[in-house]
């Protein structure tokens, strides 16, 4: 079955240091590779998307993303954390599911970042 | 400014009791999706619809109608068949289109509480 793990629930990491949030998917085909982030109370914003091409992707805010096929995984890093970076953020696969076009989401990792 | 809105932010609901949550979209966008957040759990989905005048049940639709009269407009009524329906509803849209890469884009949902 089709899924997406993010294996860490909650992440602690002080403001300056790096940050590397997991995330494995299970889908046959190539998937379309979505990070999202959301703060307390407030819809999920884009931080970024693979679709094809290179995969190392970059985002907004300073996040960059890299597909490992090999892996199934889409790891997202930032290189120096921001107190403003605390946040929940998911990641999510497209793909075709039972013939229509749909995404999944991970549970999400809770960013808690230390001044 | 284009973007999704939902309203209200915050619902509160009697037992027994039928309510809509609201899902309007300027982005001229096909495709429309009503997910549910509980903490934990990621986002389920709850229906979609991919043009006007028809839409399909997602994951956990059980409880739960919608309508797409309008491109623009896709209302989500709990009806009191819904055990549980404290959570936070999310609203998003893409472009649409079978097969085709696509972002979800999503309002700032909405919070229902079953007092």
């Amino acid at each position: 079955a089709q899924s997406v793990t993010q294996p860490d629930i909650h992440i602690t990491v002080s403001e300056g240091a790096s940050l590397e949030l997991r995330c494995n998917y299970s889908y046959g085909a190539t998937p379309y590779l979505f990070w999202y982030v959301q703060s307390p109370g407030q819809g999920l914003q884009l931080l970024l998307k693979y679709f094809s091409g290179d995969t190392l992707v970059q985002g907004i805010k300073g996040f960059e993303a890299e597909f490992k096929r090999s892996q199934s995984s889409f790891n997202l890093r930032k290189p120096s954390v921001h107190w403003s970076d605390a946040a929940e953020y998911f990641c999510a696969v497209g793909g075709i599911f039972s013939g229509t076009y749909k995404y999944i989401f991970g549970t999400g990792t809770r960013l808690k970042v230390l001044a | 400014d284009g973007g999704i809105t939902q309203s209200p932010k915050y619902l509160f609901r009697k037992e027994g009791q039928n309510v809509t949550l609201s899902c309007e979209q300027n982005l001229n966008h096909d495709a429309m999706y009503w997910y549910r957040q509980d903490p934990g759990q990621g986002l389920r989905l709850i229906y979609y619809s991919q043009i006007v005048n028809d839409f399909q049940k997602g994951d956990i639709a059980e409880g739960y109608s919608v309508s797409r009269e309008k491109k623009e407009s896709f209302p989500l009524t709990v009806t009191s068949a819904q055990k549980n329906p404290t959570a936070f509803y999310l609203c998003a849209s893409s472009i649409g289109g079978v097969g085709k890469p696509d972002t979800q884009y999503f309002g700032p949902g909405t919070r229902l509480t079953v007092l």
